[in-house]
C-alpha cells in the first residue's frame, strides 16, 4: 500500500494557460474525491468518482475546471484559462465504499497551484 | 445557513496537558465525523471517525466524542507533546452510502510547548 499519491507536486502557470493534475489512489478503493484548500481553510469539495463515474460535482467546479477517471484508477483534474483564483492547494482522496457504507478518505500530498 | 465551526483561535499548551478542540456545525445531519491531522504544506493525515450512533471512540492518546443533540465533536489529546502541534480539521461526512463527500471546518492549530 504506497498511499495516494499527486502529480505534480507544484506548479506555477501564467494566467491563462491550462494545467492537469494527476490522481493516484490506494488501488483497491473504488471512490476518489478532489478538493481544493486555500490558506487558513478547511478544504472544499469539488468532485467524486465511484469507479469511472463522475457522481457529483459542486458548483465551486466551473465550466474551466473538468475531471476524469476514465478507467476507474488514477484521475486527471484540469483547469483551463486559469485565473490568479485558482491558486490553491489541489487534494485527492480516495476511500473504499462498501455496501454503501462509506469508509475513511485516505488523502494525497496535494498538487500546489500558484497562478501568476 | 450550514455551518462547521473550530476552535477560531490557536491553542497553545504546555507538554503533558490534555489539549481539547471543538467542533461546532448547524443545519447539517452527518452519518459521521471525521478528525484529521495536517501539517504545513502537506496532506490531511486521517486520525479517527466516528458515527452517528457513537457516542465515544478512543486509539491511544486521542478521544473523540460525538453528540448529534448538541451538534458539537470534541477531540482530546492526552499527555500531548511538541509533536502533536498541528492543524487539526474536523469533517462532516454528509449523506447516505451514495455520496460520501466531506465537508470541513477551518481547523484549529495547536502548539504543544516543551
Amino acid at each position: 500500500d504506497t498511499g495516494v499519491s499527486q502529480n505534480p507536486r507544484h506548479k506555477i502557470t501564467k494566467r491563462g494557460q491550462n494545467v492537469t493534475f494527476r490522481c493516484d489512489p490506494i488501488s483497491e478503493h473504488n471512490r476518489l474525491y478532489w478538493y481544493r484548500q486555500t490558506l487558513g481553510q478547511g478544504p472544499e469539495f469539488l468532485t467524486y468518482f465511484q469507479n469511472e463515474a463522475q457522481l457529483e460535482k459542486s458548483r465551486l467546479l466551473s465550466d474551466r475546471f473538468s475531471a476524469e477517471r476514465p478507467k476507474g484508477s488514477f484521475s486527471t483534474l484540469e483547469i483551463q484559462r486559469t485565473e490568479q483564483g485558482d491558486s490553491a492547494m489541489y487534494l485527492c482522496a480516495s476511500s473504499f465504499d462498501w455496501a454503501g457504507r462509506e469508509e475513511t478518505q485516505y488523502f494525497g500530498p496535494g498538487t500546489r497551484l500558484l497562478v501568476l | 445557513s450550514q455551518k462547521i465551526e473550530q476552535n477560531s483561535e490557536a491553542l497553545n499548551i504546555q507538554e503533558g496537558k490534555t489539549a481539547t478542540l471543538t467542533c461546532n456545525y448547524t443545519n447539517y445531519s452527518p452519518a459521521y465525523l471525521q478528525w484529521y491531522r495536517q501539517d504545513p504544506g502537506r496532506g490531511p493525515v486521517f486520525l479517527l471517525l466516528i458515527r452517528e450512533n457513537e457516542k465515544e471512540k478512543r486509539k491511544e492518546r486521542l478521544k473523540v466524542t460525538f453528540d448529534t443533540t448538541l451538534k458539537q465533536s470534541l477531540f482530546h489529546i492526552t499527555a500531548s507533546q511538541p509533536a502533536d502541534s498541528a492543524t487539526y480539521l474536523c469533517a462532516l461526512g454528509i449523506g447516505s452510502g451514495n455520496t460520501g463527500k466531506l465537508i470541513f471546518g477551518q481547523g484549529t492549530t495547536l502548539q504543544v510547548k516543551p
